[in-house]
């Protein structure tokens, strides 16, 4: 059965743009988790999204949304991009909690703010 | 608050054994455990719940202490295939479930021939 897809791999946006980013989890998942990870920080929990719903969130300013359709499949949002944001963002989806099913990651969209 | 893991690198010969540790300042509900080769993305392999039900890979075990809030996960007879970042992430409290997970920073372990 085909994993979780990321589009796109890869993006370079300029400081002060925004971007979207796309997630669809494996068919029958309908909980979709968002990642961030950086060398120096490891993979720094954004939020997760179950049937529609924002179901936790992590410690990340405003400008990073995200949200869910009914087909499970994700999106999110940075607004007002930072050099910082520079990191790889990985989707997880699970049937319907981490525990006790696991994720099972995407392999991510590496986003370079310049 | 994110777990500690240790050691932070570790490097085998193959054949060899290995213990990467997770420890948490916080009461958890489970651990669980994923390898990162790569430019890949992070593969599942165990997950541990309170109260001692595992779950995860055949060839790799791990163990949970759930009074110490730490875990433990057990690579021997290493292979070059278990190369790799090893994370564990963690999800606290005792509601059971439905919490983010955390992760730690990562183990990075490389076996040689």
């Amino acid at each position: 059965k085909a994993g979780v897809t990321q589009t796109p791999r890869y993006l370079i946006k300029t400081r002060g743009q925004q971007v979207t980013l796309s997630c669809s989890p494996i068919s029958g998942h309908r909980s979709v988790s968002w990642y961030q990870q950086t060398p120096g920080q490891g993979l720094q929990f954004l939020f997760e999204y179950f049937s529609e719903t924002q179901r936790n969130k992590g410690n990340f300013p405003g400008r990073f949304s995200g949200r869910q359709f009914s087909n499970s499949r994700s999106e999110m949002n940075v607004s007002t991009l930072e050099l910082g944001d520079s990191a790889l963002y990985l989707c997880a989806s699970s049937f319907d909690s981490a525990t006790p099913y696991g994720y099972t990651f995407g392999s991510g969209t590496r986003l370079t703010v310049v | 608050q994110q777990p500690v893991q240790s050691p932070q690198a570790v490097i085998l010969r193959e054949g060899e054994d290995a213990v990467i540790n997770c420890s948490s300042s916080k009461a958890l509900y489970s651990v669980h455990w994923y390898r990162q080769k790569h430019g890949e993305a992070p593969v599942f392999l165990m997950i541990l719940l309170k109260g001692g039900e595992q779950k995860g890979h055949e060839k790799i075990s791990a163990s949970f202490n759930e009074k110490k809030q730490q875990s433990s996960l057990y690579l021997t007879a290493s292979q070059l295939s278990y190369s790799g970042t090893y994370f564990c992430g963690t999800e606290g409290g005792d509601s059971g479930g439905y919490q983010k997970v955390t992760f730690g920073t990562g183990t990075k372990l490389q076996v040689i021939p």
